[in-house]
């Protein structure tokens, strides 16, 4: 069974500031992996997916991640956060073949200050 | 464009009363989940239906039923309320094919139970 790891529950960055939220998966072969976004209040939004081919993709809101199998890593990047950005980012993960069913980590609430 | 729409978005229930918590989707998904969310802890499964008429138990089961009886919605009933359900419900719903782990999520219902 796949799982996924968030190592960080919390991380804070100024407006403007780069950042990059952490994502380490467990799974026997190539998975598809996900980002969501979920605001408060609100349930949650795609991101950007990683299926197949380029390991660097690109998604919506200026958000790209990158996959990396030596690393079973596949973290979010953006290089300049917006006020509008402070939200819970869930990494998920689902096996290429088998259960369709994506993991959810347990999510990272990013703060921005101004 | 609804999307996936949940009714309600807030309920307060006393242990032992019941309650059923509706999942709409206009997307002609074949796919439907129920999740709960609490905090600290993520997403976490607890029925999901791949067609009308079929459900399946998800990581966390016990407490809840479903149905599937149209295409379109997803029911989750609660029978006899405990607190420890106190929690935010998601549903979410994808399509079939390559597609099929992209979820699209409604809103969220804000359950406590006294």
């Amino acid at each position: 069974a796949q799982s996924v790891t968030q190592p960080d529950i919390h991380i804070t960055v100024s407006e403007g500031a780069s950042l990059e939220l952490r994502c380490n998966y467990s799974y026997g072969a190539t998975p598809y992996l996900f980002w969501y976004v979920q605001s408060p209040g609100q349930g949650l939004q795609l991101l950007l997916k990683y299926f197949s081919g380029d390991t660097l993709v690109q998604g919506i809101k200026g958000f790209e991640a990158e996959f990396k199998r030596s690393q079973s890593s596949f973290n979010l990047r953006k290089p300049s956060v917006h006020w509008s950005d402070a939200a819970e980012y869930f990494c998920a993960v689902a096996a290429s073949g088998g259960s369709y069913i994506p993991t959810f980590g347990r999510g990272t609430s990013l703060i921005v200050h101004p | 464009n609804a999307g996936v729409t949940q009714t309600p978005k807030f309920r307060v229930l006393k242990t032992g009363q019941s309650m059923t918590l509706l999942c709409a989707q206009d997307m002609n998904h074949e796919y439907m989940y129920w999740y709960r969310q609490d905090p600290g802890m993520g997403l976490r499964l607890i029925h999901y239906s791949v067609g009308e008429g079929t459900t399946a138990k998800g990581e966390v089961p016990d407490g809840y039923n479903v149905s599937r009886l149209k295409k379109q919605n997803f029911l989750l009933g609660l029978e006899s309320a405990a607190p420890s359900q106190t929690s935010v419900y998601f549903c979410a719903s994808s399509y079939m094919g390559l597609a099929k782990n992209i979820q699209y999520f409604g809103a969220g219902t804000r359950l406590s139970v006294l």
